[in-house]
């Protein structure tokens, strides 16, 4: 059964600064991993998709990374900004679409 | 944005009375999921389907059943509500291209008292 895990659960930085958020699987065989931005009360927000063939997408600021065999993949955010606080979700697509936990970013003025 | 709707977006409703909840597309794709999310669990797969009247189960699908009768419309039905059913529920689409990417609707806040 597919697992995802999402490391850190929570994190607070000031603005400007880069972050990493990271994502990991146990099952490597996917068809593609996505991350969305869910702000609260709302609804999932698509940000990135890399396919199983790929190893990174990039999109302004954001960029993810996919490292299949190892079963992570990261998010990188530039320059982070107030606006970007929301929590961060990574979902695997194999069987079916499996969903982390999701790291909960606070961007402080 | 893509185009999906959920109907209603909150609702308060009694233990064992039914509820349906409804999504509605304007993209033509071919897939709708069902989730339901809670605090601890995260998103977790009710049912979905793969066509009209084509559906499977997802992985917490005890206690729903799904219905679609035309592309744009996936019913989610609690035939009997119970309090384990409070939850925020999402209604999802994705083609089956090259990327299989999924969207999201707004979600529809459920309570069973």
């Amino acid at each position: 059964k597919q697992e995802v895990t999402q490391i850190p659960a929570a994190l607070s930085v000031p603005e400007g600064e880069n972050l990493v958020l990271n994502c990991s699987f146990t099952d490597s065989a996917i068809y593609n991993l996505q991350w969305f931005r869910q702000d609260p009360g709302k609804g999932l927000t698509s940000l990135l998709l890399i396919q199983s063939s790929q190893r990174e997408q990039t999109s302004g600021r954001l960029n993810a990374s996919l490292d299949k065999s190892s079963g992570r993949s990261t998010l990188y955010i530039a320059a982070s900004q107030p606006g970007d606080s929301a929590t961060y979700l990574c979902a695997v697509y194999g069987q079916n679409f499996v969903f982390g936990p999701g790291t909960r970013l606070s961007v402080l003025p | 944005d893509a185009g999906i709707t959920q109907s209603p977006r909150h609702k308060v409703t009694e233990t064992g009375t039914p509820v349906t909840l409804r999504c509605h597309q304007t993209e033509n794709h071919r897939y709708m999921y069902w989730y339901r999310q809670d605090p601890g669990h995260g998103l977790r797969l009710i049912h979905y389907s793969y066509g009209v009247k084509d559906t499977d189960k997802g992985e917490v699908s005890d206690g729903y059943s799904v219905s679609r009768s035309k592309t744009e419309d996936f019913l989610l039905t609690l035939e009997s509500a119970t309090s384990s059913q409070t939850s925020v529920y999402f209604c999802a689409i994705s083609e089956w291209d090259q990327t299989y990417e999924q969207y999201f609707g707004p979600g529809t806040r459920l309570t069973v008292t």
